[in-house]
């Protein structure tokens, strides 16, 4: 198993540019997230979904869209890249979501995004 | 909202010291996971607790979750430079129909040799 893959590693955007964050799992995981980290901020998640064609918003959802259209893959659009998006960028996915089950989350290696 | 603060922020402690990091929930948390990030890398699940008092040990590792289940510790026992990282925590989001991890800001942990 390849486990959770992100494209691209790196990425240098202009300001207004758009462009897709990939990721994927190999892994059949319900639950996929997408999370920025921040110097001194931790990790905070930006969208979830609990199953393809179910996507929901967590902290600060604004400026990025997803969509999952199958189990397996979970992008993020960017519609129109900011300075305040340069960050780093991880993609994760879970066996499912449950209040007290294990579901332990597995990250992508990250995508490293700076815009102009 | 719910938070989970979690501090120090950094610490440098020497090759052999002890280290502890803490974290505090401002709500109950059915679960808390730990997570260790090292440099340049991805956040690893370390381990999972659950129980109320619950204490786990992985080799040095000491993982605790308080009796009230709003706070728990991490503690590694004479430290190793492979200990190097940055060391989160994480609870579950409980409110209303969401679904989602709320992670500490963590503890960036140095060793010096």
């Amino acid at each position: 198993n390849a486990g959770v893959t992100q494209t691209p590693k790196f990425q240098v955007l202009k300001t207004g540019q758009s462009m897709t964050l990939q990721c994927a799992q190999d892994m059949n995981h319900e639950y996929m997230s997408w999370y920025r980290q921040d110097p001194g901020m931790g990790l905070r998640l930006i969208h979830y979904s609990v199953g393809a064609g179910i996507t929901d918003q967590g902290e600060v959802p604004n400026g990025y869209n997803v969509s999952r259209s199958t189990t397996e893959d979970f992008p993020l659009r960017l519609l129109s890249a900011a300075p305040s998006q340069t960050s780093v960028y991880f993609c994760a996915s879970s066996a499912r979501w449950g209040a007290a089950d294990h579901y332990e989350q597995y990250f992508g290696p990250g995508t490293r995004l700076t815009v102009t | 909202g719910q938070q989970v603060m979690q501090i120090p922020q950094y610490q440098h402690v020497q090759e052999g010291e002890d280290f502890t990091t803490y974290c505090n929930s401002s709500t109950t948390l059915s679960n808390i996971q730990w997570y260790k990030q090292r440099p340049g890398g991805h956040p690893v699940f370390l381990i999972q607790l659950v129980k109320s008092g619950e204490v786990k040990k992985q080799k040095r590792l000491t993982f605790q979750f308080g009796e009230a289940k709003k706070n728990s510790s991490l503690h590694i026992t004479a430290t190793q430079t492979t200990d190097v990282g940055t060391y989160f925590c994480a609870g579950p989001l409980s409110s209303g129909s969401a679904r989602q991890l709320t992670f500490g800001s963590g503890t960036q942990l140095t060793v010096l040799p």
